[in-house]
């Protein structure tokens, strides 16, 4: 049973540029959350995705987009890239259908902004 | 808004020591908690989680109880071993657990030496 799986695993980008994460949730998970985690922090929630549609956003810029897929897999993007943008982003999975289950995290995409 | 605020680290022990990582929380309503831990290269694995006051949440021989009094969920272990040290994030969320965003606080890193 494959657990969540992301890519790239790391990733180097210059300022102003555009980047594309991915992610493929556990199976049987239906939705996905993201999350940025700079250098010695705690992950902060970005938006989180449920039947193709954006459900919930955290404080974060209209530069972060995203998109889930009918496979429910998901795409992060970030467009004009800064350099406080470079950070680890984690990817989570759930289930909408079950209370109190906890979200399953991917092992991130590390973002680094030259 | 939410938050979680933990102890500061790095958390340095001798192995079998006794471990408390404080954490405590601020929130509307009734949120559930969880530990996650991070080991070095990785994502969050979940440790434990309460999702009701007075819950306890327990794995690995970790423990920690969900205290609405005080608003706190310190994570303890009776004797820790070197493949303990990794960073551990406390965490919040609002709506039963499952799909809701998860706050973090900022992660104490725990480091076990023999």
């Amino acid at each position: 049973d494959a657990g969540v799986t992301q890519s790239p695993t790391h990733l180097i980008k210059t300022r102003g540029q555009q980047v594309t994460l991915r992610c493929s949730p556990k199976s049987g998970h239906d939705t996905v959350s993201w999350y940025q985690q700079a250098l010695g922090q705690g992950p902060q929630f970005i938006f989180q995705y449920y039947e193709e549609e954006e459900r919930q956003r955290g404080n974060f810029p209209d530069r972060f987009s995203g998109h889930q897929f009918p496979n429910y897999s998901s795409e992060l993007n970030v467009n004009a890239l800064l350099l406080g943008d470079s950070a680890l982003y984690l990817c989570a999975s759930s289930f909408q259908g079950l209370n109190n289950q906890p979200q399953h995290f991917g092992d991130g995409t590390r973002l680094s902004i030259l | 808004g939410n938050s979680v605020t933990q102890m500061e680290g790095p958390v340095t022990l001798s192995e079998e020591a006794f471990l408390t990582i404080n954490c405590t929380y601020t929130a509307t309503g009734y949120p559930s908690l969880f530990w996650y831990v991070q080991y070095p290269g990785e994502g969050l694995q979940l440790l434990l989680k309460a999702t009701k006051a007075d819950d306890k949440g327990s794995n690995k021989g970790f423990e920690a109880t969900y205290r609405k009094e005080t608003t706190s969920f310190h994570l303890e272990k009776g004797s820790v071993q070197v493949s303990d040290s990794a960073v551990y994030f406390c965490a919040l969320s609002d709506k039963g657990g499952t799909a809701s965003k998860l706050t973090f606080g900022t992660g104490t890193r725990l480091q076990v030496t023999l």
